[in-house]
């Protein structure tokens, strides 16, 4: 099993809905938790970033963890054709010696047609 | 902006010419990296750097090696290319452990 996975999609939705992404893991002693978006051709972009469980929102992006189940969402809401892009999860164990290493997910392709 | 710069952005070489990547931030982070993103694998850390003449191996240092003189600049270099090393590359920095990492846009490596 692989630390962490995601579903590739690609994912297509209509603009106006409400897109959920995910991630599961295997490593209970992951802390901190991260999306990012990266469009074509660019560097990953922070868009969320979480320590432990719980919820966090930003505008129209809901990040959610949920430790004892080792799954994580974002949920973007009113989605846009600028929203188009692929979307990472990523995770630490935390700060200090060598527990600042990121984990990836591979990714999830996400359409927004107008 | 995450004043994380990576040059070239672009490059074609050829199997057996050594290459140099080079990373600059201008932010004063601690800590840097270099992934390397091919489709199926996701990004993949090579190696990583926790100070000035301090770095460490990632998961697939084979055939990298890394040097950081200057806190802002993080090289990486392929010593002898190989065609399994075309891929994008990425760099990243920050300022604490546990903090989120921010990244450049990548440079693209072509090796023929």
């Amino acid at each position: 099993q692989k630390e962490v996975e995601q579903d590739p999609g690609p994912l297509s939705v209509p603009e106006g809905a409400i897109v959920s992404l995910n991630c599961t893991y295997s490593n209970s002693a992951f802390q901190y938790f991260m999306w990012y978006r990266q469009y074509s051709r660019k560097g990953p972009e922070l868009l969320m970033y979480t320590y432990s469980s719980g919820n966090k929102e930003d505008g129209r992006f809901t990040a959610q963890v949920d430790k004892s189940s080792k799954y994580i969402s974002l949920f973007i809401r009113d989605s846009q054709p600028s929203d188009s892009a692929t979307y990472l999860c990523a995770m630490s164990e935390g700060s200090g010696g060598s527990n600042y290493k990121l984990t990836f997910g591979k990714g999830t392709l996400l359409t927004v047609n107008p | 902006d995450a004043g994380i710069t990576q040059s070239p952005r672009h490059k074609v070489t050829e199997t057996g010419t050594p290459v140099t990547l080079r990373c600059h931030q201008t932010e004063n982070h601690r800590y840097m990296y270099w992934y390397r993103q091919d489709p199926g694998h996701g990004l993949r850390l090579i190696h990583y750097s926790y100070g000035v003449k301090d770095t460490d191996k990632g998961e697939v240092s084979d055939g990298y090696s890394v040097s950081r003189s200057k806190t802002e600049d993080f090289l990486l270099t392929l010593e002898s290319a190989t065609s399994s090393q075309t891929s994008v590359y990425f760099c990243a920095a920050n300022r604490d452990s546990g903090q989120p990492q921010h990244f450049g846009d990548g440079t693209r490596l072509s090796i023929l």
